[in-house]
């Protein structure tokens, strides 16, 4: 049983860029959760997606978009970035039959600094 | 709105000592009530959880957590602490359908 992978671990990119960032499920697994977690503080909840569908989000701005694929693997894509977008940015996935049934299996984040 | 609060953000404990991680929450309906570890740089590992049934839950590491209904709490616990238990613990609160709501962190430290 494969764990959550996340790509890439470190990366670095200036105000206005866009980025995306990769994550694979667990084995199993149908809903995949995206978090952002900035220094000190917990992660806060950027959206979720079921069955390739988003079906929850958070307080963030459109600029952040994801997508879920077939085989349940993840995007988030964050556009214009702003500097206060650094953060730690975590994928988690779980097996659910519509919304939150169980605990959220993550990744090891994607290190995001903007500069 | 869900909210979860660690009103902790530091706590130290000698090596062997009985260690407590204070948590409450605010949620709708009934809570489902998580406890996460997250070491430097690392993503967030599952300690255990509250669903249902007793009120003591047993999870990895020899931690547990006490869910009370009536104080809206769910600290964990562990009898003995070692000091690989430092780390950041995070309590984390959902209602059935809501997503994960994390507190912002407890800093363990356990000195030898």
């Amino acid at each position: 049983e494969t764990g959550v992978t996340q790509s890439p671990t470190h990366l670095i990119k200036t105000r206005g860029q866009q980025v995306t960032l990769r994550c694979s499920s667990q084995s199993g697994h149908n809903t995949v959760s995206w978090y952002q977690q900035a220094l000190g503080q917990g992660p806060q909840f950027i959206f979720q997606y079921y069955r390739e569908e988003e079906n929850g989000r958070g307080n963030f701005p459109p600029r952040f978009s994801g997508l879920q694929f077939p085989n349940y693997s993840s995007e988030l894509n964050v556009n214009a970035l702003e500097l206060d977008d650094s953060a730690l940015y975590l994928c988690a996935s779980s097996f659910s039959k519509g919304w939150f049934t169980g605990e959220l299996f993550f990744g090891e984040g994607s290190r995001l600094t903007v500069l | 709105a869900q909210s979860v609060a660690q009103p902790e953000d530091q706590v130290n404990v000698a090596e062997g000592n009985p260690l407590t991680v204070k948590c409450t929450y605010s949620v709708s309906g009934n809570p489902y009530l998580f406890w996460y570890v997250q070491y430097p740089n690392r993503g967030l590992q599952f300690l255990l959880k509250y669903i249902t049934g007793d009120n003591l839950v047993k999870g990895s590491y020899g931690f547990e957590a006490e869910f009370n209904k009536s104080q809206t709490s769910f600290h964990l616990k562990k009898p003995s602490a070692l000091v690989s238990d430092s780390a950041l613990y995070f309590c984390a609160a959902a209602s059935g359908n809501t997503p994960l709501v994390f507190g912002k962190g407890t800093r363990l430290s356990v000195i030898a």
